[in-house]
């Protein structure tokens, strides 16, 4: 079936560095992406969501990159804290795959002083 | 703010036996959304209400039932629970129901450990 999926299980870098956690993605159906942040026994939590008609949205130290041409996502991590450290996980839905989440395999960020 | 909220956070069951999970949307959520998460595994869509009808459905077992109340909370029952049914259950909420863009937030989790 259509999958969501990153190129790097793990990511590690300094503190003070910026970030980037791709992400590729195969139904070109997909309408709405999403960036989610999951710490160690906590549920995910939004970060930032970009729709199929944008290219790049920006928020807090974040940017997420959308390339609807090879179907590939990118979020941006500006200033790397110790804070960031976690597991990012993409995730898509588009009104023809229900409105529910589709998940890719997650990346951890480890995040060194 | 209010977030979602989910009980218990931690159950322990044998193999054959039940359990039920609650989950209690924000405010004003009208949709419920109920994921699976195994260990180092990405969160598993398993099924979903909008307005106390079930709305979508992904990969639930059979064994597996829900349901979403008049005030919005839903409960995941789980019955001839099997090993592989340790993971980590989330539920989320969203306020605009079946809209693409609606933004679902997730609660803590419940851990469920099947010996």
């Amino acid at each position: 079936g259509e999958s969501v999926g990153l190129h790097l299980p793990t990511l590690s870098v300094q503190e003070g560095d910026n970030s980037i956690i791709n992400c590729a993605y195969s139904n070109s159906a997909s309408d709405y992406f999403i960036w989610y942040k999951q710490e160690s026994g906590k549920g995910p939590q939004f970060i930032i969501d970009i729709r199929s008609n944008m290219d790049k949205r920006q928020g807090q130290r974040v940017t997420v990159l959308l390339n609807k041409t090879v179907k590939h996502l990118s979020l941006q991590i500006a200033a790397t804290q110790p804070g960031d450290s976690a597991v990012y996980f993409c995730a898509e839905k588009g009104e023809n795959s229900g409105y529910a989440l589709n998940f890719g395999k997650g990346t951890s960020l480890l995040v060194t002083p | 703010a209010a977030g979602v909220i989910q009980s218990p956070r931690h159950l322990i069951k044998e193999k054959r036996e039940t359990a039920t999970l609650k989950c209690y949307p924000i405010p004003r959520h009208d949709t419920v959304y109920w994921y699976q998460q195994g260990p180092g595994q990405d969160p598993q869509f398993l099924i979903s209400f909008y307005e106390k009808m079930q709305s979508d459905k992904g990969s639930i077992p059979d064994r597996f039932s829900a349901q979403q109340f008049s005030d919005y909370h839903s409960e995941l029952n789980m019955s001839s629970l099997e090993l592989g049914d340790s993971a980590l259950y989330f539920c989320a909420s969203s306020h605009l129901g079946l809209a693409v863009t609606d933004t679902q937030y997730f609660g803590p989790g419940t851990r469920l450990t099947v010996l």
